[in-house]
C-alpha cells in the first residue's frame, strides 16, 4: 500500500533562511508525487508535481523540490523563507496510472519567525 | 476559470442530525474526491465519483456517503451525526482519474456539538 512519512510535525525558521521540508514514500512503482500548501482556514493548493523527466521540479513561490528514487524522497526547498510562507505543507503520492487516490502524509507545519 | 466551490462554508449541527455538503468542481472536470480532515488523523480520504458513479471509497462507516450529478457537482452527505465527525471536509476535482493535478476547495468546517 502507498504511504507517506513526514518526519517534521513542525519546523521553525528565520525570515530569509533556506528551508527543506522532508518527504518520504512507500510506492511499488514510479509514483506521481505533489506538494501542497495549507493556510489556516483554507484548502490545498498545489506547489508543484513531479510526475516523469528530470527530478528536480520548480514550483510557484519559488520552491522546488528533487525527487530521489534512490532514497525514496521528495524533499521540498525554497533557498529564502518568507513570513508569508508560514503554513502547513503536505506531500502526496499517487499512482501513475491513476485510478487509486492520493495518499497524503500527516503535513509539516512551518513557522517563520523575524 | 472558477476554482472549486464548496458550500457552506461553516456548518454546526447537533449529535444525532444529518448534514449535506455541496461540491461544484470546475467546469470541465469529471473526477470529484472528498477528504476529511481532523487535527488528529490528517487528511483521509472518503471517496471519489467520476461519471455519475463511484470509483474508490476510503474506510468510512455507512453513515457517510455521497452522490454526483450530471454536470459533475458533487455533494456528500453524513447522517446521524457524532462528536468525531467534527472536520474540515475537502473537496477536490480533477480533469479525470489519472492522479495528474487536483484542485481543491477551500473546504467546509463542519462543528459536531
Amino acid at each position: 500500500a502507498q504511504s507517506v512519512t513526514q518526519p517534521d510535525i513542525h519546523i521553525t525558521v528565520s525570515e530569509g533562511a533556506s528551508l527543506e521540508l522532508r518527504c518520504n514514500y512507500s510506492y511499488g512503482a514510479t509514483p506521481y508525487l505533489f506538494w501542497y500548501v495549507q493556510s489556516p482556514g483554507q484548502g490545498l493548493q498545489l506547489l508543484l508535481k513531479y510526475f516523469s523527466g528530470d527530478t528536480l521540479v520548480q514550483g510557484i513561490k519559488g520552491f522546488e523540490a528533487e525527487f530521489k528514487r534512490s532514497q525514496s524522497s521528495f524533499n521540498l526547498r525554497k533557498p529564502s523563507v518568507h513570513w508569508s510562507d508560514a503554513a502547513e505543507y503536505f506531500c502526496a503520492v499517487g499512482r501513475n496510472s491513476g485510478n487509486t487516490p492520493l495518499v497524503f502524509g500527516k503535513g509539516t507545519r512551518l513557522s517563520v519567525i523575524a | 476559470k472558477a476554482g472549486v466551490t464548496q458550500t457552506p462554508r461553516y456548518l454546526i449541527k447537533t449529535r444525532g442530525q444529518q448534514v449535506t455538503l455541496s461540491c461544484s468542481p470546475i467546469s470541465g472536470h469529471r473526477s470529484v474526491s472528498w477528504y476529511q480532515q481532523t487535527p488528529g488523523q490528517g487528511l483521509q480520504f472518503l471517496f471519489e465519483y467520476f461519471s455519475e458513479t463511484q470509483r474508490n471509497k476510503g474506510n468510512f462507516p455507512g453513515r457517510f456517503s455521497g452522490r454526483q450529478f450530471s454536470n459533475s457537482r458533487s455533494e456528500m452527505n453524513v447522517s446521524t451525526l457524532e462528536l468525531g465527525d467534527s472536520a474540515l471536509y475537502l473537496c477536490a476535482s480533477s480533469l479525470d482519474r489519472r492522479n495528474t493535478e487536483a484542485f481543491f476547495g477551500q473546504g467546509t468546517r463542519l462543528t459536531v456539538v
